[in-house]
């Protein structure tokens, strides 16, 4: 079956520098990858849109000169957490549906733990 | 905010069939119900989803309302690897469709 790996599965990392997780969908092309932030015991919370060749699509709240997303080829997409902060510790999910299929579900990947020190 | 309303928390014995409830009563003609589920520290996994009709795969069954507002996911015969938070989405199923998820249900099996 389809498959989204993500990676790093866990980073920590010093307050102040930037961190790049990277999505990979392995055996399909994706012309949109979801990012997702969940802290404990809370449910997953949509951050942006990437999308394949152009800017993504963050959503209200979410700061796009912090979290940076790179969206180059069909298969990539990477999300930067610029100057991190302890704040910024949480579990991020990126996430992926083939684009040439219909009524599909959605992949997700292993998730990365950040954990800014 | 989500389209669907769970229960936050059931309990279930290990071997008995779990059912989770969910209201959609929103949903729109062109959208499914999907299913997943979340085990800890873990990326959401799929399940299943349906328009209208039941659906069964090897992981579970789909009991959807005649008028779609409400489902039910049915896990047979539960055990205790089947520990995790389900969520229930109202999706397009479109690849450019964001899911928006809820709080969805920790269903807890035990021994």
């Amino acid at each position: 079956g389809a498959v989204v790996s993500q990676h790093p599965s866990r980073v920590i990392c010093k307050s102040g520098t930037s961190v790049k997780i990277e999505c990979r969908s392995l055996d399909f092309q994706a012309t949109t990858m979801f990012w997702y932030r969940q802290f404990p015991k809370q449910s997953l919370m949509l951050m942006a849109t990437s999308n394949e060749g152009s800017k993504a699509t963050y959503e209200q709240g979410v700061e796009k000169d912090k979290f940076l997303i790179n969206h180059a080829s069909l298969t990539l997409s990477t999300l930067t957490v610029t100057s991190a902060h302890p704040e910024d510790s949480s579990f991020y999910i990126c996430s992926a549906r083939p684009a040439d299929r219909k009524n599909t579900e959605a992949f997700f990947g292993q998730g990365t733990r950040l954990t800014v020190v | 905010d989500a389209k669907t309303t769970q229960p936050p928390s059931m309990d279930c014995a290990e071997g008995r069939a779990a059912n989770l409830p969910c209201n959609h009563s929103t949903i729109s003609g062109n959208e499914y119900v999907y299913w997943y589920r979340q085990i800890h520290s873990q990326g959401p996994q799929y399940i299943i989803h349906g328009l209208k009709n039941n659906e069964t795969n090897e992981m579970a069954s789909l009991i959807i309302t005649e008028d779609r507002k409400s489902s039910t996911l049915i896990l047979p015969h539960a055990t205790l690897r089947d520990t995790a938070v389900y969520y229930c989405i109202v999706d397009s199923g479109g690849s450019n469709y964001k899911l928006t998820f809820g709080k969805g249900t920790l269903l807890t099996v035990n021994p």
